[in-house]
């Protein structure tokens, strides 16, 4: 079967890093998407990750282990502005997306 | 550029009233869109997504309809709500075709509550 999961809700302080983790289990995989959400808001895309390894955009990282089923989203310089919830999906064999539940990050000065 | 407008943004219905929620998207032609539902503390939910003009796939049997009447548009409807329907849903589009890579962009979202 499939199955994906993060975190529920974290909590990190302004100014420091904090690393989102993402497990998924499917028989197929064609990548791996971060979303950002704002209260009663909609979800913003963030990265895409379709092979193992790092990728980088300015304070924001994610990072993808194909063979682990493993995926973590990396926030460094946090500002209070990156309070949200950061939403997990990967790209199934048959290219529907499966989501998690989204971690609720929590910024305190 | 692309731009989305679902609406409306809140809506507070009856039990038992009709639904209609609208969706249109600029700048692009073709494009694949989708109806979620996200309840509260678990994941994106697909309820609808359409391909084309016409052709809707439904991925969770229930009370509520899609149709695509023209290329750009998408509504969700329902002939009588249920206390279960209150959620907020969302429309999102991405580009025709099938890619791993096609990112979906949403709506703003529309709050729906039932009483």
């Amino acid at each position: 079967g499939q199955n994906i999961d993060q975190p529920t809700e974290m909590t990190a302080t302004e100014g420091a890093i904090v690393q989102i983790n993402c497990t998924y289990q499917t028989s197929g995989f064609n990548g791996l998407f971060w979303y950002q959400q704002h209260a009663g808001e909609a979800p913003t895309f963030l990265s895409y990750n379709v092979l193992d390894g790092l990728e980088e955009k300015g304070r924001f990282s994610s990072f993808l282990s194909r063979s682990k089923g493993y995926s973590y989203l990396l926030l460094k310089e946090l500002q209070m502005k990156d309070s949200a919830s950061y939403l997990c999906a990967f790209i199934d064999s048959n290219y529907q997306l499966i989501w998690g539940a989204g971690t609720k990050l929590i910024i305190k000065p | 550029s692309q731009t989305i407008h679902q609406w409306p943004a809140t809506l507070v219905q009856p039990v038992g009233s009709p639904l209609s929620l609208e969706c249109t998207v600029e700048g692009t032609s073709n494009p694949n869109l989708y109806w979620y539902r996200q309840a509260a503390g678990r994941g994106l939910q697909l309820l609808f997504y359409s391909v084309g003009i016409g052709q809707i796939s439904s991925e969770v049997p229930q009370n509520l309809s899609a149709s695509r009447p023209q290329d750009r548009q998408f509504i969700l409807s329902s002939k009588k709500l249920l206390l279960s329907d209150s959620g907020f849903y969302l429309c999102a589009w991405s580009a025709t075709g099938i890619s791993g890579a096609n990112v979906l962009t949403f709506g703003a979202g529309s709050r729906l509550t039932v009483l």
